[in-house]
Order: structure tokens, then sequence, then C-alpha cells
């Protein structure tokens, strides 16, 4: 079955930027969506098709894929980024469709 | 305005079967753009994918839990069933339903809020 893999924690001080890694087989091949969720709430889409986003949600979340890596990327962090982040995927390549999600990664603000 | 909502025990004991129902609104089942996951989340842990149902009836399940699980709809009362047969401690989690929407690929752009489901004696 396919594998998605984070890092289970990142930290990033505020102002500066987070870079958050999923990594799969060939996962550049694939569309990877990435979802946010803060403590006691649902998840939240926050990059959708590798690097498209959904309205509503700022400038500074953009997303990257190629290779086996794709890429959630925050500009200039602030405190309310702190939360959960998965990627996920669809993944054809055994019988049906399975939904993939990453194991996820805290996003700490220093 | 799309909205979504689980409903279901919040208690079930070991061995028996539990059945959750989404109730979607703002949008159809029958929509061929759109389909309905179910996703649960163990306490401090990460989200786990269940199962898939299409608005074409056609059906997707975790590979693990295949064998205990059934997902189906009824498009005329706009929901989503989800039956897990013999519950254990270790299934006890939150269990979401979220919308699946088309465009180059599926994501989940709306989630219901979640059920806290708890499996004990």
């Amino acid at each position: 079955s396919y594998v998605l893999t984070q890092p289970p924690s990142v930290s990033v001080a505020p102002g500066q930027t987070a870079r958050i890694t999923c990594g799969g087989n060939n996962i550049g091949s694939k569309s990877v969506h990435w979802y946010q969720q803060k403590p006691g709430q649902a998840p939240v889409l926050v990059v959708y098709d590798d690097s498209d986003r959904p309205s509503g949600i700022p400038e500074r979340f953009s997303g990257s894929n190629s290779g086996n890596t794709a890429t959630l990327t925050i500009s200039r962090v602030e405190a309310g980024d702190e939360a959960d982040y998965y990627c996920q995927v669809w993944d054809s390549s055994s019988d049906h469709f399975k939904v993939v999600f990453g194991g996820g990664t805290k996003l700490t603000v220093l | 305005q799309v909205t979504l909502k689980e409903s279901g025990p919040v208690l079930v004991k070991p061995t028996e079967t539990l059945t959750l129902t989404c109730t979607v609104s703002g949008f159809s089942l029958s929509n061929a753009r759109m389909g309905v996951s179910w996703i649960r989340q163990p306490p401090g842990k990460a989200l786990e994918w269940l199962a898939h149902i299409f608005s074409n009836d056609e059906k997707s399940y975790s590979t693990s839990l295949k064998s205990r699980l059934t997902i189906s709809k009824d498009t005329s009362k706009s929901q989503v069933v989800l039956t897990m047969t013999n519950m254990d401690p270790v299934d006890t989690a939150t269990y979401y339903c979220a919308r699946a929407v088309y465009s180059s690929g599926w994501e989940f752009d709306y989630w219901g809020q979640g059920t806290l489901v708890t499996v004990s004696s």
C-alpha cells in the first residue's frame, strides 16, 4: 500500500517560513492535498491539487510537488498557524481507489 | 451552504456493531463530482481513512478494515451510513465524514464536526 511520510514536528519563529514535507514514491505524479487541524477542531483544507488554495486561505500558504516529495510552505508564520498538518493523496495503484493520509506534522511557532 | 453532520452512539461495547450516519446539506449525493468519505482519528493520533462512496454508488474501503466496514447512502435522505462490526477499544476515536470534490484530484473540502465514539464495557 502507498505510504506518505511526514516529519513529526517542525518549529519556526514568527515571521519566518515553515516548510512541511510529505514523502511518497513518485508522489509528483499524484495530486497532493494539505489539511490544517487545530486542537478540538475538524481538519481544514488549506492547499489542494499540489498548489491551489481554497477561497479564504491566505496567500501565505503554498504548495509544491515533484519527484518523491511534496511540500507545504507557510510564509510569514503567525502564532495562529500553530496546528497539525496532514498531506493526503488518492492511490489508485492497487485495486480500487484508496485514500492515504500522512502521519501528520505538528507545527510549533516558537 | 454545505454542511455535514455525524450522528450515532457515543458509547459502544466491545464486539458490538457501530452505525454512524452522516447527514449532508447544500449538495446532492448524486452529483458526479462529489462523494463522501468516513475518516477517524484516535485521541492524539493521526487521521485514518475508512471508506468512501461515490455518486454512482461505487464504494472503496481501507484495506486493513475492509472486512468490518460497510458504507451506503440514501440520496433521497441526503445520508451516508457507515457500519463497523466487532468494535474494540482500539476503535475509540473521533469519526468524521467529509465531502470529496473532484477538481484535478479528489480533495476533502468540507468536513463534519466529528463524533467521538468510545468503545468500553
